[in-house]
């Protein structure tokens, strides 16, 4: 079975840093791309980043450039997303998603749990 | 603009038809991809391409493409198609940045 398994989050003040781990069984995981998306609360979704394959792409949404920073490890089959200098807008679920992207086709799944991230003094 | 737009909320009789859409300028270059999210859920893929459903998702949901539109289509509603549906298309700029629309909140009467 496809699965992603995240892990991490919780409450942290603003100008804090946070770690978010997703464990990905039942697939290939160095052969696909791999994704941060987020909800805030009431709110619709939100891309946040992406990573190619070997990690040699990277590309983030402009709200977050130099604050978070996605990264895998091929040989532990794992993405992780590091947040740092947090601030209460980027209180949301964070999931993380197996992703295809190529050309004009391009889609995310599976999906993990999602995990809270809560930025507050 | 990579900008989607999307109607907030929509509703449809149990056993007909509904038409979610997804408007943006990024819809004339490249596909859109939908997800199916209800409360308290992650969400899940249901269309990508140019109509293709993944494995375990029923028939009943369809996708297509014209201009600067994507259409989700519900054919025969069921109550369990009741959720949010988020379309999702890739920044015009040709990089892979991705941007979702706002949702669709889909009633089931």
């Amino acid at each position: 079975e496809v699965q992603l398994v995240q892990s991490g989050g919780g409450l942290v003040r603003p100008g804090g840093s946070l770690r978010l781990s997703c464990a990905a069984s039942g697939f290939t995981f160095s052969n696909y791309w791999m994704t941060w998306v987020r909800q805030a609360p009431g709110k619709g979704l939100e891309w946040v980043a992406n990573i190619k394959q070997d990690g040699g792409q990277i590309y983030y949404v402009d709200s977050v450039k130099g604050r978070f920073t996605i990264s895998r490890d091929n040989a532990k089959n794992s993405l992780y997303l590091q947040l740092s200098s947090l601030r209460a807008e980027d209180t949301a679920i964070y999931y993380c998603a197996r992703a295809f992207l190529a050309g004009t086709v391009h889609w995310f799944d599976p999906w993990g749990q999602g995990t809270l991230v809560t930025v507050s003094s | 603009s990579s900008e989607l737009t999307q109607d907030p909320a929509m509703s449809v009789a149990l056993g007909q038809t509904v038409r979610i859409t997804c408007q943006g300028d990024s819809l004339r270059s490249y596909y859109a991809s939908w997800y199916q999210q209800k409360p308290g859920q992650a969400p899940v893929l249901v269309i990508y391409g140019q109509n293709n459903r993944p494995s375990g998702i029923p028939d009943r949901f369809s996708g297509s493409s014209s201009a600067n539109t994507a259409s989700l289509t519900i054919t025969g509603a069921q109550a369990e198609d009741e959720a949010d549906y988020h379309c999702k298309s890739r920044d015009s700029s040709g990089n892979h940045l991705y941007v979702f629309g706002p949702g669709t909140k889909v009633t089931v009467l």
